[in-house]
């Protein structure tokens, strides 16, 4: 699976759009983008997933550039139970074989009044 | 109803103690996980199954054993616990095929083996 590369941590006023970035520069043509987030210590959660097109859910978008190098999930209104720590995954929509989910560090979002 | 279930949700127990963690779901999915949390560090798989009749194992299944007994049920069993088996445990599952991947989480069962 592609590496990728986010921010340790970030801030976010409540009601305010949260932009968090991922960086996935070694993706390939037949890997997706998810996203994921856990609250503390609960079940890490699903959030979006996308392929070369932008997605829209009731959760959040997910903006993945031309190149596909990067991509930004917004959460649109950000409220204090969107604090949790985010994760960008890369990996091919239907391996056939072992489906582990690579959790790197993720983005610990901090949701502030 | 949650639609991916954890028993227990919390746990202790004593070193060389047989126990079992129990997962069930009402996705109707096929592929099943059982995976492993340290505290501060990302989740590693211990065993999956992509229907009832399928057990593989993941990274790190050595102590570890698991059971499907149906399509619904994927149990975790720990044959001889030891302390360094303390973490959280989280069973997932993902509908697998031309249905994608995405993994829906349990509510994690907090393990400590004194």
């Amino acid at each position: 699976d592609a590496k990728t590369t986010q921010p340790p941590s970030m801030d976010c006023a409540e009601g305010r759009a949260a932009n968090l970035p991922c960086n996935h520069s070694t993706i390939s043509g037949n890997e997706y983008v998810y996203w994921y987030r856990q609250i503390h210590s609960q079940g890490p959660q699903y959030i979006i997933h996308g392929l070369k097109n932008n997605e829209t859910n009731e959760m959040a978008s997910l903006i993945i550039t031309e190149d596909r190098k990067s991509s930004t999930l917004i959460l649109p209104h950000a409220t204090l139970r969107d604090t949790a720590v985010y994760y960008c995954i890369v990996r091919p929509r239907n391996t056939g074989t072992a489906s582990k989910l690579t959790f790197g560090t993720g983005t610990r979002l901090q949701v502030t009044l | 109803d949650a639609d991916v279930t954890q028993t227990p949700r919390n746990r202790i127990t004593k070193t060389g103690k047989r126990i079992m963690l129990e997962c069930s779901q009402t996705k109707g999915h096929d592929r099943m996980y059982w995976y492993r949390q340290d505290p501060g560090l990302g989740l590693q798989l211990i065993y999956y199954s992509f229907d009832v009749k399928d057990i593989n194992k993941g990274e790190i299944s050595d102590g570890y054993s698991v059971s499907r007994q149906a399509q619904a049920k994927f149990s975790l069993s720990l044959e001889s616990a030891i302390p360094n088996q303390t973490a959280l445990y989280f069973c997932a599952t993902s509908e697998g095929g031309t249905g994608g991947e995405t993994q829906y989480f349990g509510p994690g069962t907090r393990l400590l083996v004194l």
